[in-house]
């Protein structure tokens, strides 16, 4: 079946200006992941989903980041405001089971490559 | 607060030759760890987990708590198994803190 996806597959934005990112996570997952993969480093925890409620958001650098699931499937990750340490790739995966369960498998999507100038 | 070392950026071995990516952790608690890997112009995918305690494409990892690794090994290096290699851990519910990955080179 299909996997998780993930678009635009890349984004170039000028600084300043709003962004929004969208995951569409394999049907039926009930954990959804967002991370942040800075060149040359390993991905970071950004938030996570639980369907639809925003259970961590620890990970989000500042207040432009913004997540939502609303119906607990799609998730957008919108940055405002983008600045040029935002340039990163942005990698969502999604997991069936609810999170911290024993053997659950986070399964990532190809990611989004932002770009900010 | 967890942390996961992969102290080599790149690891270039000749295929046939044995292949070990180091992996060291930090959690005061009992950590599940895992290891990522990703192909050149693949997704990121998950390799094997210490709990199932499996070998996976001839790659095993075993964790030792004493010494906090979960190091990656293989006897033979092939050349398909060129790629970035990242060391997982989760600790606590949900989130993986993930190493800064070490890539690895087979050559023929």
């Amino acid at each position: 079946g299909a996997g998780v996806s993930q678009s635009p597959r890349y984004k170039v934005a000028k600084r300043g200006q709003d962004v929004a990112l969208r995951c569409d996570p394999i049907s039926g997952h009930v954990s959804l992941f967002w991370y942040q993969q800075a060149l040359g480093q390993g991905p970071e925890f950004l938030t996570y989903f639980q369907n639809e409620a925003q259970l961590d958001k620890s990970g989000l650098p500042s207040d432009r980041f913004f997540a939502e699931r609303p119906e607990g499937s799609v998730s957008t990750l919108k940055i405002q405001r983008t600045q040029q340490e935002d340039s990163a790739v942005y990698l969502c995966a999604s997991s069936p089971r609810l999170a911290g369960v024993n053997t659950d498998t986070q399964y990532f999507g190809p990611g989004t490559r932002l770009t900010v100038l | 607060a967890q942390r996961v070392t992969q102290p080599e950026k790149l690891l270039s071995v000749f295929k046939g030759a044995p292949v070990e990516l180091k992996c060291n952790y930090s959690y005061s608690g009992s950590p599940e760890l895992f290891w990522y890997v990703q192909y050149s112009r693949q997704r990121l995918q998950l390799l094997l987990r210490h709990i199932s305690r499996e070998s996976i494409k001839g790659f095993t990892a075993d964790l030792n708590k004493g010494e906090t690794s979960f190091h990656l090994k293989k006897p033979f290096a092939q050349e398909e198994d060129s790629a970035m290699y990242y060391c997982a851990l989760r600790g606590g519910y949900s989130t993986l803190t993930f190493g800064k990955g070490t890539m690895l080179l087979v050559s023929p």
